[in-house]
């Protein structure tokens, strides 16, 4: 079975200032993707980064970037440069094995302040 | 390319009755899902088809819900009878092969209200 674990309901950032939003997870494969979709407010879901677990290097597109713990089962998003535009709800995904299940966490809601 | 498309995009039903919800994936795409996102949570997936075969529908209460492709393109979902918790947005995703490292693209969703 997996989980995912957002720890942060909300988060909030300064127009063109960074901001980190984490996320734990759980998985019994040894095989498995990780991924950060942002749906905001009345609009579809959208892929953001995707992290594919037996790569070492972190993932990164344009200000988007990840930490990825491996051991720590850790997989934090970095969003540099932060715009209104990224204000959205922010969902941590894993899948495992070959054809496993996306499973999300709860979601961490980001407002980008002017 | 045209995106995931879904309608209606908002139903309000009472209790006991039946609702149907139409998806219709991106064109050529072999894998369609469908998720359940209750307010505050992230979706949890209801059942998976590739092409016009079920994969997955562990998650999908039988006793209410039903789900199918034929011709393997559009997807229907329905539930009869609803229920108060069957409240919720309901997405549709497809990508083009059912494997982990693909990405799903969802569609904008319908809000169901159940009073």
């Amino acid at each position: 079975a997996q989980t995912v674990t957002q720890s942060q309901p909300e988060m909030s950032v300064q127009e063109a200032e960074t901001v980190t939003l984490s996320c734990t997870y759980d998985t019994s494969e040894s095989d498995y993707y990780l991924f950060w979709y942002k749906q905001p407010p009345s609009r579809q879901m959208i892929l953001v980064i995707r992290q594919e677990a037996y790569k070492q290097q972190n993932a990164t597109e344009n200000r988007f970037s990840v930490n990825f713990q491996k051991a720590a089962k850790s997989f934090s998003l970095k969003i540099s440069d932060s715009q209104l535009g990224d204000a959205a709800m922010y969902f941590c995904a894993c899948r495992g094995g070959s054809q496993g299940n996306l499973i999300f966490g709860k979601g961490t809601k980001l407002s980008v302040k002017p | 390319e045209a995106g995931v498309a879904q309608s209606p995009r908002y139903k309000i039903i009472e209790k006991r009755q039946s609702v149907a919800f139409w998806c219709n994936p991106i064109s050529g795409h072999a894998t369609l899902y469908w998720y359940q996102q209750i307010l505050g949570q992230g979706p949890k997936l209801l059942i998976q088809f590739q092409n016009n075969g079920v994969v997955d529908d562990s998650q999908l209460p039988k006793d209410r819900f039903s789900a199918e492709r034929l011709k393997g393109v559009d997807s229907t979902l329905k539930i009869q009878p609803a229920k108060l918790e069957d409240s919720a947005v309901y997405l549709c995703a497809s990508s083009g092969r059912a494997l982990a490292l693909e990405t799903q693209y969802f569609g904008p969703g319908t809000r169901l209200l159940v009073l």
